[in-house]
């Protein structure tokens, strides 16, 4: 199946740093990848995805990169806020019905 | 519905047990995921429904794990014979069509004792 690996496990940043969480993919053929960001006991909620035609993706304070040569994208937070603490999960297709997620970025923001 | 909606929200069995968890996705969404997760991992792909037909099973750990979509619209998960690594949180999530966002129901936090 899919292979996501997702770095790094853990994330600390000041509040108003930025923070950049990456993933990459096995397979050539993926098209679409979501971001979910999950707080303790809840569920996922997408926050942002981008499809293969683009590069880049904004909304307000994230954004996401991807670089379909290399097989990677990335999630990008700026500005970051205590409430943006959550753990982040990057997701890719695989053979069109099954979506493989990474083990998942624990971000934590430090007023 | 507004959103994608689990039932029961936790569960406890013994060891054993059968058990069924439900998925009412969001109305007029064509695909429907169930996930497993375990704590502290990332959701794991278990199936895949297009209507009513279950496209791809691969997921699912043995034949143990059951799942149907008899009119396309609500989603039981059922699991024989429990065993206590089934014990995690189960996902539901509907999205209109293949590859377009997925919404996740709250999970279904399943304990096998």
């Amino acid at each position: 199946g899919e292979n996501v690996e997702q770095h790094p496990s853990t994330l600390s940043v000041q509040e108003g740093d930025s923070a950049v969480i990456k993933c990459t993919y096995s397979d050539s053929a993926s098209n679409y990848f979501p971001w979910y960001k999950q707080e303790l006991g809840k569920r996922p909620q997408l926050i942002i995805d981008i499809r293969s035609n683009v590069g880049e993706k904004k909304d307000q304070r994230i954004a996401v990169t991807l670089n379909k040569t290399a097989k990677h994208f990335s999630l990008h937070i700026t500005e970051t806020q205590p409430e943006d603490s959550a753990v982040y999960f990057c997701a890719a297709p695989w053979t069109g019905n099954q979506f493989y997620f990474g083990t998942g970025t624990s971000l934590t923001v430090i007023p | 519905g507004a959103g994608v909606s689990q039932s029961p929200r936790y569960k406890v069995a013994k060891r054993g047990q059968d058990v069924a968890l439900r998925c009412d996705p969001i109305s007029g969404h064509v695909s429907l995921f169930w996930y497993q997760q375990a704590l502290g991992q990332g959701p794991e792909f278990l199936t895949y429904f297009q209507n009513e037909a279950q496209l791809d099973k691969s997921g699912l750990p043995s034949d143990r794990f059951f799942a149907e979509r008899p009119e396309g619209s609500v989603s039981t998960l059922k699991i024989q014979r429990t065993q206590k690594e089934d014990s995690a949180v189960y996902l539901c999530a509907s999205s209109s069509r293949a590859h377009q966002p997925q919404h996740f129901g709250d999970g279904t936090r399943l304990s096998i004792l």
